[in-house]
């Protein structure tokens, strides 16, 4: 069925230090796939997005990597900040639809000092 | 501020009263969505409109829900005889065709 599946829910790491978070989709067809920080209260914040025609996307310390015939994609945070503590959210666009996004169930990034 | 408003932020209602929200979405977005998030979950799927059609309703979304976006700007979203299970963040979506998707602050509502 429509499924997009992410790892780890929680996750805490030095400042400094790497993080990476995981997700899996289920629709082959699909060709999109953002990633949505979430602070507390707030509203989801587009921070990259990456499109099926490429299979890596980086913007500063930020990148999103696609594996299509594994249908994993992976979000890489490097030289990370407290600021970077947030939720963040992978989704895709299933059942082929492609404005309709499925978002996975979230990952707690906490950068401690 | 040019990016999706939504009003209001925070809604108390009774059980069994009706709410109404309303989105307005960047304004050359011909897309409209609307997701609801529950505590620690990621946003959940239940419409969306391309101009004013509607052109997708999630499964989950009860006849108690309704939506329109009736001149293809702004949208209001209904829900009537609110449930205690209701209670939420509701959150609106906008973007051109094929483009990115941009959200609302969302309008937490609380039913009693």
């Amino acid at each position: 069925g429509e499924n997009v599946e992410q790892h780890p829910s929680t996750l805490s790491v030095q400042e400094g230090d790497s993080a990476v978070i995981k997700c899996t989709y289920s629709d082959s067809a699909s060709n999109y796939f953002p990633w949505y920080k979430q602070e507390l209260g707030k509203r989801p914040q587009l921070i990259i997005d990456i499109r099926s025609n490429v299979g890596e996307k980086k913007d500063q310390r930020i990148a999103v990597t696609l594996n299509k015939t594994a249908k994993h994609f992976s979000l890489h945070i490097t030289e990370t900040q407290p600021e970077d503590s947030a939720v963040y959210f992978c989704a895709a666009p299933l059942t082929g639809t492609a404005s309709k996004l499925t978002f996975g169930t979230g990952t707690r990034l906490q950068v401690t000092l | 501020d040019t990016g999706v408003s939504q009003d209001p932020r925070h809604k108390i209602t009774k059980r069994g009263q009706n709410v109404t929200f309303r989105c307005d979405p960047i304004s050359e977005h011909n897309r409209l969505y609307w997701y609801r998030q529950t505590l620690g979950q990621g946003p959940e799927f239940l419409t969306y409109f391309q101009n004013e059609a509607q052109l997708e309703k999630s499964r989950l979304l009860s006849d108690r829900f309704s939506a329109e976006r009736p001149k293809g700007s702004f949208s209001t979203l209904e829900i009537q005889r609110t449930e205690q299970g209701d209670s939420a963040m509701y959150l609106c979506a906008s973007s051109l065709e094929g483009g990115r998707a941009f959200f609302g602050q969302g309008t937490r509502l609380t039913v009693v």
